[in-house]
């Protein structure tokens, strides 16, 4: 069974603060993608990973980096976090397009809190 | 770029109602299609995947089919039950090497007893 685990899943921050949060993968999936959810926009991507030591911009990367040191971990980080990017944040793997599995698998979400 | 649109925010129906949700998609490429579901407190799940524009994907009574022409997709069940309350995606991936999906907005449905 493909298993994503986020973590933490809730966290209160200050505004100004650094926030990181993590998503470690089993799957063995080249392709790992953060996106945050908020009513009446869905899911939008905000940065994504071809394999570790990759990083690419998503549709929405402004005030976050992200990491990729090894295949199973993807790190998201908010170097100075605002009210703003309060959210629900998850992490999905999947692989490559010529892998042959085109579903991606979800961890269950990190509860993030700004104030 | 790749959009999906996806307009009903909010869906309520009786148990055994028929459930019919549509979304319409952009795209220079050529898309694989799918529908998530997302239950309360986890993360999005595929629920069906349609490959080729009127072939239908079926999945735990659901099924999807696309209109290459008229650019759309729907998902549709005949008598939706009360653990069928979810949120709904539909989203695209380009099969020209894009990895980045596309999601809609979101559809809440809300089945009552």
């Amino acid at each position: 069974e493909a298993a994503v685990t986020q973590s933490p899943r809730n966290k209160v921050a200050v505004t100004g603060g650094k926030v990181t949060l993590s998503c470690n993968q089993t799957n063995n999936h080249n392709n790992m993608y953060w996106y945050r959810q908020d009513t009446g926009h869905g899911l939008r991507l905000i940065h994504y990973s071809y394999g570790a030591g990759s990083t690419e911009k998503g549709d929405i990367p402004d005030g976050y980096k992200a990491s990729r040191p090894s295949q199973e971990n993807f790190s998201l980080i908010l170097e100075l976090a605002t009210p703003s990017q309060t959210s629900v944040y998850f992490c999905a793997s999947g692989d490559a397009w010529g892998g042959g599995q085109n579903t991606l698998y979800f961890g269950a979400g990190t509860r993030l809190s700004v104030l | 770029g790749d959009s999906v649109i996806q307009m009903q925010g909010q869906v309520t129906l009786s148990e055994n109602d028929f459930l019919f949700i549509n979304c319409t998609y952009s795209t220079t490429g050529y898309p694989t299609l799918f529908w998530y579901v997302q239950y309360s407190g986890e993360g999005p799940q595929l629920l069906l995947q349609v490959t080729t524009a009127n072939n239908k994907g079926s999945s735990r009574g659901f099924e999807a089919t696309y209109d290459k022409g008229t650019t759309s997709f729907h998902l549709q069940k005949t008598s939706v039950q009360e653990i069928d309350s979810a949120v709904y995606y539909c989203a695209m991936r380009d099969r020209t090497g894009n990895y980045k999906y596309v999601f809609g907005a979101g559809t809440r449905l809300k089945v009552i007893a």
